[in-house]
């Protein structure tokens, strides 16, 4: 079956600008993740949804919100860009998203902000 | 808080050679462990994951990990590395907020693998 998809895969906006990112999990997978990956910081824990309900949120700026529609697939917005924020972004989808289950991740989507 | 950390930034082996990558943890409950790899340009791949049991797990492309708890630690290992293998390792260990679900991840370790 298909793997994670994200859109887009690259994208450059300059500082001020607002970004929207999509994540459209495996099928059947309703519990949907997101990371932020920098070299500076690497790996950080974004936020986490389920059934279009936010569970979890990581230690970042109200600038970062997301949401998840009825099909599970995601999306994730970035107000007021800094240029703190270029960053790879990567989704990630599991089945039940409890501690068992398996992280399934896309290829991410690559932030530039200029 | 739970915290991972991969001592090793940067690794190089010959081809052939065996391998260990370290991952040590800090998390207060039974820890769920797992290890990624990344590929340039690409997402994360599970290689392996424990959660309980038999502390010797055996993942894909021929990678093994051991879970000691004595120690704190989740070393990745692998008998004879091959060319492909080289990429950037990440050990993570997997905490729950209520229901939810969260990686905390290690800084990673650069594998470069030489011919």
């Amino acid at each position: 079956k298909a793997g994670v998809t994200q859109t887009p895969r690259y994208l450059i906006k300059t500082r001020g600008q607002q970004v929207t990112l999509s994540c459209s999990p495996i099928s059947g997978h309703r519990s949907v993740s997101w990371y932020q990956q920098t070299p500076g910081q690497g790996l950080q824990f974004l936020f986490e949804y389920f059934s279009e309900t936010q569970r979890n949120k990581g230690n970042f700026p109200g600038r970062f919100s997301g949401r998840q529609f009825s099909n599970s697939r995601s999306e994730m917005n970035v107000s007021t860009l800094e240029l703190g924020d270029s960053a790879l972004y990567l989704c990630a989808s599991s089945f039940t998203g409890d501690r068992t289950g398996e992280l399934f991740f896309g290829e991410g989507s690559r932030l530039t902000v200029l | 808080a739970q915290s991972v950390t991969q001592p090793d930034i940067h690794i190089t082996v010959s081809e052939g050679a065996s391998l260990e990558l370290r991952c040590n943890y800090s998390y207060g409950a039974t820890p769920y462990l797992f290890w990624y790899v990344q590929s340039p340009g690409q997402g994360l791949q599970l290689l392996l994951k424990y959660f309980s049991g038999d502390t010797l797990v055996q993942g894909i492309k021929g990678f093994e990990a051991e879970f000691k708890r004595s120690q704190s630690s989740f070393n990745l290992r692998k008998p004879s590395v091959h060319w492909s293998d080289a990429a950037e390792y990440f050990c993570a260990v997997g905490i729950s907020s209520g229901s939810a679900r969260q990686l905390t991840f290690g800084s990673g370790t650069q594998l470069t693998v030489l011919p």
